[in-house]
């Protein structure tokens, strides 16, 4: 079964830095790429980027170019998002999602809830 | 960006109703179209991919249509585990955008 688990909700300060990561299995893992997506509390879906495992080539959005950063250990097959230095706004649920080049995401992780909070 | 509309917000619907969905792009995105469903508390759901193609293990009551800037989404016998909220997304060009989503309720 192809299946994404992501890391466990995280509770933080602003300014503090973090890093998310999301695990896949049941399938080769350097054949798909992995996207972000972001949801606000009781808002909508939001793509932040992704990443191709493979050669760890990066794809933001501009709404999130420069405040965080998609990676990716090939050997371990495994994502991560991570910020520098949290803001409130960050607080939200993350997913990650497997693609391949056509863009449609599935299967997703189950998400990691993010909450920032001085 | 493409921006993604869809319509309506919300809607009220009987178990056993016909509903559909719609979803308006910006610009031509030719069938790069795909839906979700989010149930609250869970992550979203592959529906539908390239507009009308049927993710496998999703029931045929659902169905994708459109192409170009307009798209829909039919269920055609809501069922209880169906009230949930559903959202399109382009796959044409990144950055990749949702629409606003459409919240699906018993009425």
């Amino acid at each position: 079964e192809v299946q994404l688990m992501q890391s466990g909700a995280e509770v933080k300060k602003p300014g503090e830095s973090l890093r998310i990561s999301c695990k896949g299995s049941g399938y080769s893992f350097t054949s798909y790429w992995i996207s972000w997506v972001r949801q606000m509390p009781g808002k909508g879906l939001e793509w932040m980027g992704t990443i191709d495992p493979s050669d760890s080539y990066t794809n933001y959005s501009p709404s999130f170019q420069g405040h965080v950063t998609i990676s990716a250990d090939k050997s371990i097959s495994t994502a991560y998002l991570q910020w520098s230095s949290l803001k409130a706004s960050d607080t939200a649920m993350y997913y990650c999602a497997r693609h391949d080049s056509s863009g449609w995401f599935d299967p997703w992780g189950q998400g990691t809830l993010v909450a920032v909070s001085s | 960006d493409i921006q993604m509309t869809q319509s309506p917000s919300s809607l009220s619907a009987s178990v056993g109703d016909g509903v559909t969905i719609t979803c308006r792009a910006s610009q031509n995105i030719n069938n790069y179209l795909n839906w979700y469903q989010q149930k609250p508390g869970k992550a979203p759901k592959l529906l539908i991919f390239a507009a009308s193609s049927l993710q496998s293990g999703v029931p045929s009551r659902f169905s994708g249509g459109g192409s170009g800037t307009d798209f829909t989404l039919t269920i055609s016998s809501l069922q209880p585990e169906d009230f949930a909220n559903y959202y399109c997304q382009e796959s044409y060009t990144t950055p990749w955008t949702f629409g606003q989503g459409t919240k699906v309720e018993i009425k």
